[in-house]
């Protein structure tokens, strides 16, 4: 099992480009999240999704959107990017399905610089 | 004021010390997470706990409800240790401290 696979590992856009992040994950889990984490802060989450079709907001979700049509993925887009935007990305899930706290499995993270 | 707040931001041992890394919570919580951030970046969950403490290996979490505070104790630390070590707790959602950057030397 790859776990959760992330794509690309690194970007570098310049303001005003679009771009969207892949978030993919093999084990069946139901709901699934993007976090952004900024030097000196914690991960802060964007959207989240808590089944195949569903997403919802997080704390941080000005500028961006995310699609939930296959179980597996989690698309993260960036319609047009500013250079506050400039962060690590990363993706979690997790299996939600006993409707109680459960362990969050990471990918790798996405480093994206907005120039 | 950060609703998870972590101490100390930095430390540095010797190898073969008894590490603590504190977490605090100002808000209402289902559950306590510690995770443990690679140089490389990578993020790995360690402990989930509602109550009580947990223990895998060298490595002990503890949980206070009613103090809102949880410890994350490391015994005999070894130079790997070094990593970034994160609390994060379940309220509506998940919310994590800053993160405690711990270098064990050896």
């Amino acid at each position: 099992n790859a776990g959760v696979t992330q794509t690309p590992k690194f970007r570098v856009l310049k303001t005003g480009q679009s771009m969207t992040l892949l978030c993919a994950q093999d084990m069946n889990h139901e709901y699934m999240y993007w976090y952004r984490q900024d030097p000196g802060m914690g991960l802060r989450l964007i959207h989240y999704s808590v089944g195949e079709g569903t997403t919802a907001k997080g704390e941080v979700p000005d500028g961006y959107n995310v699609s939930r049509l296959k179980k597996q993925n989690f698309l993260l887009g960036l319609e047009s990017a500013a250079p506050s935007q400039t962060s690590v990305y990363f993706c979690a899930s997790s299996y939600g399905g006993s409707g109680v706290p459960d362990t969050q499995y990471f990918g790798p993270g996405t480093r994206l610089t907005v120039l | 004021k950060n609703e998870v707040e972590q101490s100390p931001q930095n430390l540095t041992a010797q190898e073969g010390e008894f590490i603590t890394i504190n977490c605090s919570y100002s808000v209402g919580i289902s559950a306590l997470h510690w995770l443990q951030q690679h140089p490389g970046g990578g993020i790995v969950s360690l402990f989930m706990l509602s109550s009580g403490k947990k223990k895998h290996g060298r490595l002990i979490a503890t949980i206070n409800i009613q103090e809102k505070h949880s410890s994350l104790h490391i015994t005999a630390s070894h130079p790997r240790d070094s990593a970034v070590y994160i609390c994060a707790v379940n309220n509506h959602d998940m919310r994590f401290g800053a993160g405690t950057r711990l270098t064990v030397k050896p």
